[in-house]
């Protein structure tokens, strides 16, 4: 069974502090993906990573910084948070083989106050 | 750019068949997926087909898709209270191999 697991289920942050969110996965998936997920608007793609030390712009890419040395490892990275990034945050993980869908950790509800 | 829509809200009567729809723009769309999330999880594929095929059938949940109109379909037969969630409907094209866009999400609830 694939595992994509989210270092904290619900954080709390204050406007201005730096954030990082972690994500792990376990099946030595090249492609790993952090979204955003507001009601109404569905899955946004922040950022994704198809290698390490790979990244490449989602949709909404501003405000968020990625960071992934090693496979099994893709932070995301909030430099100076915003109430406007209160959301819940959702990482992925896929194999390179465009037949392959995606695998999703169980989220991150971060609340910046 | 691709789209993928898809209504937001659904209430079915438990036992009754659910219908989810989504529509696509992106026609050269390969595969197409629908996802579950329950309360509190993150995303679970729940079933996907090729973009060759008209129709997959897996226990209760039968997809179609009209390729000539983008349009997929989910559908789960008696339904369940279990079944309350949130469904999204997910495409992937020739011309995006890594990328998946995502519909909004259609919430569907359940009533006695």
């Amino acid at each position: 069974d694939v595992k994509v697991t989210q270092s904290s289920r619900y954080l709390v942050k204050r406007t201005g502090e730096k954030v990082f969110l972690e994500c792990v996965q376990d099946m030595d998936h090249e492609n790993m993906f952090w979204y955003r997920q507001d009601p109404g608007l569905g899955l946004r793609l922040i950022y994704f990573s198809y290698d390490v030390k790979m990244k490449e712009k989602g949709d909404i890419p501003e405000g968020y910084s990625v960071s992934r040395e090693k496979k099994e490892r893709f932070s995301l990275i909030l430099e100076s948070a915003s109430t406007n990034q209160t959301s819940m945050y959702l990482c992925a993980s896929s194999l390179m083989d465009r037949r392959e869908t995606q695998y999703f950790g169980p989220g991150t509800r971060l609340l910046v106050l | 750019g691709e789209d993928v829509e898809q209504s937001l809200f659904l209430s079915v009567r438990e036992g009754d068949s659910s219908v989810i729809n989504c529509t696509y723009t992106d026609s050269s769309s390969t595969y197409l997926y629908w996802y579950k999330q329950e309360p509190g999880a993150g995303l679970q594929l729940l079933t996907y087909i090729f973009s060759n095929m008209d129709m997959k059938q897996d226990q209760r949940l039968t997809v179609l898709l009209n390729k000539k109109d983008k349009h997929l379909s989910l559908r789960i037969a008696d339904t369940q209270t279990g079944d309350s969630a949130i469904y999204f409907c997910a495409e992937r094209s020739d011309s995006s191999a890594s990328k998946i866009i995502f519909g909004s999400g259609t919430r569907l609830s359940i009533r006695p």
